[in-house]
């Protein structure tokens, strides 16, 4: 079994401060992790994906994450946040080695950022 | 080169109907997956097709049947709707061989109203 926990469902920044939105996982196999993005009326577009390599991920529009096993977290930061950033974020799992690609998300956190 | 689409874009229907969603996958992908995404919830699993046959479903009663045709798109069903199937019915395509790292791409949704 596996679950995804994003703590804070609403966040919100000023224009050019530092984002941080957290994603605690849980799973009894080596997970893969993601995170995608959602804008209002839109389906989701992946921002980045950890599948067993580096453990921090580098992905699209500036945005980064850090694989902590230890913590079973998944963080998603950006250093400089821009208005164009405001939507919802979705942590998502899936097991590794087992062939099982169901995508497990967690609640959403909805970014705002102020100008 | 098109994305994951789906029609209809929106649909309302009435308590006790049937539905029927599609979704044609992106340009060379080989699975498709169903998500439903209630208001102010992250997507959950309901199955995916590979094959033409259901390979993985999630928590979902047998209300909820789908299939997938020869050229990989796919249908969605539901039967003798229940208000609480009001949600964002999501569809992602992802191709079998690229492995378990596989990203899945999503389209932009069906919004399904149940009155």
């Amino acid at each position: 079994a596996q679950s995804v926990t994003q703590l804070g469902s609403h966040v919100s920044v000023s224009e050019g401060a530092l984002v941080l939105l957290r994603c605690n996982y849980s799973s009894s196999v080596p997970p893969y992790l993601f995170w995608y993005v959602q804008y209002p009326n839109q389906g989701l577009q992946l921002l980045l994906k950890y599948t067993s390599a580096a453990t921090l991920v580098k992905g699209i529009n500036g945005f980064e994450a850090e694989f902590k096993k230890s913590e079973t977290s998944f963080h998603l930061t950006k250093p400089s946040a821009h208005m164009s950033d405001a939507a919802e974020y979705f942590c998502a799992v899936s097991e590794a080695d087992t062939g099982r690609r169901a995508l497990t998300f967690g609640s959403g956190t909805r970014l705002q950022v102020q100008p | 080169d098109a994305g994951v689409t789906q029609s209809p874009t929106h649909l309302i229907k009435t308590r006790g109907q049937q539905v029927t969603l599609r979704c044609s996958p992106k340009s060379g992908h080989d699975t498709v997956s169903w998500y439903q995404q209630a208001l102010g919830q992250g997507p959950q699993f309901i199955f995916q097709y590979y094959e033409e046959e259901e390979r993985q479903r999630g928590n979902f009663p047998d209300r909820f049947s789908g299939h997938q045709f020869p050229n990989y798109s796919s249908e969605l069903n539901v039967n003798a709707l229940l208000l609480g199937d009001s949600a964002l019915y999501l569809c992602a395509s992802s191709q079998l061989a690229g492995g378990l790292t596989d990203t899945q791409y999503f389209g932009p949704g069906t919004r399904l109203t149940v009155l």
